[in-house]
């Protein structure tokens, strides 16, 4: 099965603008989907589908696609952004799920 | 809305089977997947596998072997069995709600999740 490939920190001046990258051929096929993960508690869905949003989630959050990799763009990053950001994907070959390793995002 | 909660032990003896399960309320089981991703302590997310409303399972490879995945419609829960268990086991343990929708999947509810830890 494929692999998805992610930077394993982050770091963005609060206010400034960050993209997180996820790289996988799965991703060729698929879009991710993003998550945000803060310490100590659930992971929960930002982004999907080829710029998808959850009604709660901030329009700072927006996700885009090219070739291979996959981006998470937060334009404007605020304190509690801080976190670790996961992507997903499906691999074609196996029809199974897979996540990219991790993000931690710091906001300076 | 729907939430999941998960229930089991929260500590199990090396080489023998965590058990878990996964309440749904606030919706039915419907056409959706349904997950068991882990966390091991500062590690990052790994599924484990999922069911759909047709009871057909899909495993990672790597835990193929040991895990089974299971349905309960009357009861609206979906369960994990993880056999042959080690001090690797040992994680965070999510139950989430998948959609499949052609080229592109969304892990959009995550339960809480539990620790459970593999020692003697």
């Amino acid at each position: 099965s494929s692999e998805l490939t992610q930077d394993p920190a982050v770091s963005v001046a609060l206010g400034q603008t960050v993209r997180i990258t996820c790289q996988g051929d799965s991703l060729r096929d698929y879009y991710a989907s993003w998550y945000q993960q803060k310490s100590g508690q659930a992971p929960q869905l930002l982004v999907y589908a080829k710029n998808n949003r959850p009604s709660w989630i901030p329009d700072r959050f927006s996700g885009s696609r090219s070739g291979n990799t996959a981006s998470l763009t937060i334009t404007g990053a605020q304190a509690e952004d801080e976190a670790d950001y996961y992507c997903h994907s499906r691999d074609k070959s196996d029809d199974h799920v897979v996540f990219g390793g991790g993000t931690k995002l710091t906001v300076l | 809305q729907v939430q999941l909660q998960e229930s089991g032990p929260g500590l199990v003896k090396p080489s023998e089977t965590l058990s878990l399960t996964c309440t749904i309320s606030g919706g039915s089981i419907g056409s959706f997947y349904w997950n068991w991703i882990r966390q091991s302590p500062g590690k990052g997310l790994e599924w484990i596998g999922d069911i759909n409303s047709g009871w057909i399972t899909k495993y990672n490879p790597s835990l193929k072997s040991r895990v089974t995945i299971s349905l309960d419609t009357s009861k609206n829960q979906f369960s994990l069995n993880l056999n042959s268990v080690t001090a690797a086991d040992t994680a965070m343990y999510y139950c989430a709600r998948r959609v499949e929708m052609g080229i592109y999947d969304a892990v959009d509810i995550w339960g809480q999740g539990t620790k459970v830890t593999v020692s003697s």
